[in-house]
């Protein structure tokens, strides 16, 4: 059965950081590109960020260029998220997914929350 | 980008009927079309994917059509457990996927 947990978030103050985990089991990790998707409160679905199977492609966002990094360790089945100069719109509960080939979503974790705020 | 707008943002609907939801996207995105359904407090499940492809395990009451800009989800018969919010997702323009806003299916 396929398995993505997610950890790390937290409240933070604007212009702070915080690092995502998520842990995957139940699949071959190696074999595939994996994301983060984020969703507001009350809000709809947004891409933040894509890593191919062996880290030589990465994507980002416009909304978290330069401010997200996106990382992989295929040894310990695990894909994060580090996130600097946090926004108050960062705000959000954010999802790790498997990304197979095509480029849809089709395993996700159940979220950790994100709070940006003073 | 290529943004993926939901009709109707709300669509009240009795157990048993049918229901249809509709996506437009303002380019062509192929057949690169998915459908997601999410309930309160819980991540989102893939529906359909390629337009009209059910995902692993998913019930035939689900059913995707549609190509280029216009795509439309149906649930044939609505159960208890359908009542939720379903997204559309384009990912054609890859890496740059793209969701609509969503369309809730309540309990009429």
């Amino acid at each position: 059965e396929v398995q993505l947990v997610e950890s790390g978030g937290g409240l933070v103050k604007p212009g702070g950081s915080l690092r995502l985990s998520c842990a995957a089991s139940g699949f071959t990790f190696s074999s595939y590109s994996m994301n983060w998707v984020r969703q507001a409160p009350g809000k709809g679905l947004e891409w933040v960020s894509s890593i191919s199977s062996s880290s030589s492609y990465i994507y980002y966002a416009d909304s978290v260029k330069g401010r997200f990094t996106i990382s992989r360790d295929n040894a310990k089945n695990s894909l994060y998220l580090q996130m600097n100069s946090l926004r108050a719109e960062d705000t959000a509960v954010y999802y790790c997914a498997r990304g197979p080939p095509v480029g849809l979503f089709d395993y996700w974790g159940q979220g950790t929350l994100v709070t940006v705020s003073s | 980008e290529i943004v993926m707008t939901q009709s109707p943002a709300t669509l009240s609907v009795s157990p048993g009927e049918r229901a249809t939801l509709s996506c437009r996207a303002s380019q062509s995105v192929s057949s690169n079309l998915a459908w997601y359904q999410q309930k309160p407090g819980q991540a989102p499940r893939l529906l359909i994917y390629g337009a009209s492809t059910r995902a692993t395990g998913i019930p035939a009451r689900f059913s995707g059509s549609g190509s280029g800009t216009e795509f439309t989800l149906t649930i044939s018969s609505l159960q208890s457990e359908d009542f939720a919010v379903y997204y559309c997702q384009q990912y054609n323009n890859w890496p740059r996927r793209t969701f609509g806003q969503g369309t809730k299916v309540e309990i009429k």
